[in-house]
């Protein structure tokens, strides 16, 4: 039979706006974490990064945000536009090797 | 500017058959990954391969999956005998390890598994 998927969280923005999508990672030894923005169709594109020892970096238009304490990330986007519709993953790199996904997070702008 | 490569990207394929997924990692990389996301869900890691061998493999990665690096150039992932369930979207990744780069890992566009 047909697979049930995951039933994404989705966040809805007026264009212009900014957005907030949270994650929440399980592995405190995790020493470098990911944003990715996977487009329909397409594989997933690298937005932002943060080392563990860090706990904010900037990028175009975009923040990510590192709270180690509750083990959480955040990725801000500012002056959100219909071309960031998407779905978005943060990602866990465990001992420099492979990546461990979130489930994801749905990104729809509005116009 | 560089980017990983897959074919086909689509296949179709019967219950039990062999596929054989191919990538073109970036020139250059030193590391290579398969991960798969089945329809709707988050995307899972299966293989990590660095200096010709294995590096580290996941559960889902059991006996039915391999990979190799015939040439310098491909990275491939054979199934042996496909099950409905593998029917996915599969990324292959590589990344250069080295370098301002160090962690970050590119991805192709995918190829979509569908198994009947």
């Amino acid at each position: 039979g047909e697979s049930v998927g995951l039933h994404l969280p989705t966040l809805s923005v007026q264009e212009g706006d900014n957005s907030i999508i949270n994650c929440a990672y399980s592995n405190s030894a995790s020493d470098y974490f990911i944003w990715y923005k996977q487009e329909s169709g397409k594989g997933p594109q690298f937005i932002i990064d943060i080392r563990s020892n860090m706990d904010k970096r900037q990028g175009q238009r975009v923040t990510v945000l590192l709270n180690k304490t509750v083990k959480h990330l955040s990725l801000q986007i500012a002056a959100t536009q219909p071309g960031d519709s998407a779905v978005y993953f943060c990602a866990e790199n465990i001992y420099g090797n492979k990546l461990v996904f979130g489930a994801g997070t749905i990104l729809r702008v509005k116009s | 500017e560089p980017e990983v490569t897959q074919t086909p990207s689509h296949q179709v394929t019967q219950m039990g058959q062999e596929v054989i997924l191919r990538c073109v990692p970036i020139s250059n990389h030193l590391y290579f990954y398969w991960y798969r996301q089945i329809l709707g869900q988050k995307v899972e890691f299966l293989v990590s391969f660095y200096n010709n061998e294995i590096s580290e493999k996941s559960e889902i990665f059991d006996d039915q999956f391999s990979v190799e690096r015939p040439d310098g150039s491909n990275f491939t992932l054979k199934i042996r005998s496909t099950k409905l369930e593998d029917s996915a979207m599969y990324f292959c990744a590589s990344n250069p390890a080295l370098g301002e780069f160090l962690n970050e890992q590119f991805f192709g566009p995918g190829t979509r598994l569908t198994v009947l």
